[in-house]
């Protein structure tokens, strides 16, 4: 089955400090990733995505991922956090057969102590 | 340019009625996608629709539609609401159907009583 996970559901880490949001993925073949963030009411903003070649990713707002086939896993990480990046996190696959869609993870919601 | 609009922004509505979403995706995307998003939970798939015709459906009821028009918006209905249909609907728009990144719309957040 096709499946998403993101193990951690609320992650605490202080201003200035690393972060790395864990998400795993069950797919037949090597997918499309993403990670998304969103605001409180907010629609999704795309941190960055993974299609093919280098396996570390750049994205917006200092955030890099990396695809790494063996574990089935595409981890969010950020040298040093900011209050402003406090807001959920959604990692998301996105399919290559059929019909094309995003099947996202449950989320991780960060907050960022001062 | 604008980027995905959907309307409207929120919408109270009674068990068993009937509401209608609306989604302009960006220009010159041909593809609309509708997801939703109940609280404490990622986007579920629940349409796609490219060049005016049905090209997916997630695993919702029939009570779930949808169409798009010539100008490539959209609109989700959705008829005998139940209290479990409150939620953030999502609207994505992409330029074709496969391997390339959505645009989310800031929803709409449909509550039911």
């Amino acid at each position: 089955a096709q499946s998403v996970t993101q193990p951690d559901i609320h992650i605490t880490v202080s201003e200035g400090a690393s972060l790395e949001l864990r998400c795993n993925y069950s797919y037949g073949a090597t997918p499309y990733l993403f990670w998304y963030v969103q605001s409180p009411g907010q629609g999704l903003q795309l941190l960055l995505k993974y299609f093919s070649g280098d396996t570390l990713v750049q994205g917006i707002k200092g955030f890099e991922a990396e695809f790494k086939r063996s574990q089935s896993s595409f981890n969010l990480r950020k040298p040093s956090v900011h209050w402003s990046d406090a807001a959920e996190y959604f990692c998301a696959v996105g399919t290559t057969s059929g019909t094309y869609k995003y099947i996202f993870g449950t989320g991780t919601r960060l907050k960022v102590l001062a | 340019d604008a980027g995905v609009t959907q309307s409207p922004t929120h919408l109270i509505k009674t068990r068993g009625q009937h509401v209608t979403l609306r989604c302009s995706p960006i220009s010159g995307h041909k593809s609309v996608s509708w997801y939703q998003q109940v609280l404490g939970q990622g986007p579920q798939f629940i349409f796609q629709y490219y060049e005016k015709e049905e090209r997916g459906r997630g695993n919702f009821p029939d009570r779930f539609s949808a169409r798009q028009f010539p100008n490539y918006s959209s609109e989700l209905n959705v008829n005998a609401l139940l209290l479990g249909d409150s939620a953030l609907y999502l609207c994505a728009s992409s330029i074709g159907t496969g391997g390339e990144k959505l645009f989310f719309g800031s929803g709409t957040q449909l509550s039911v009583l």
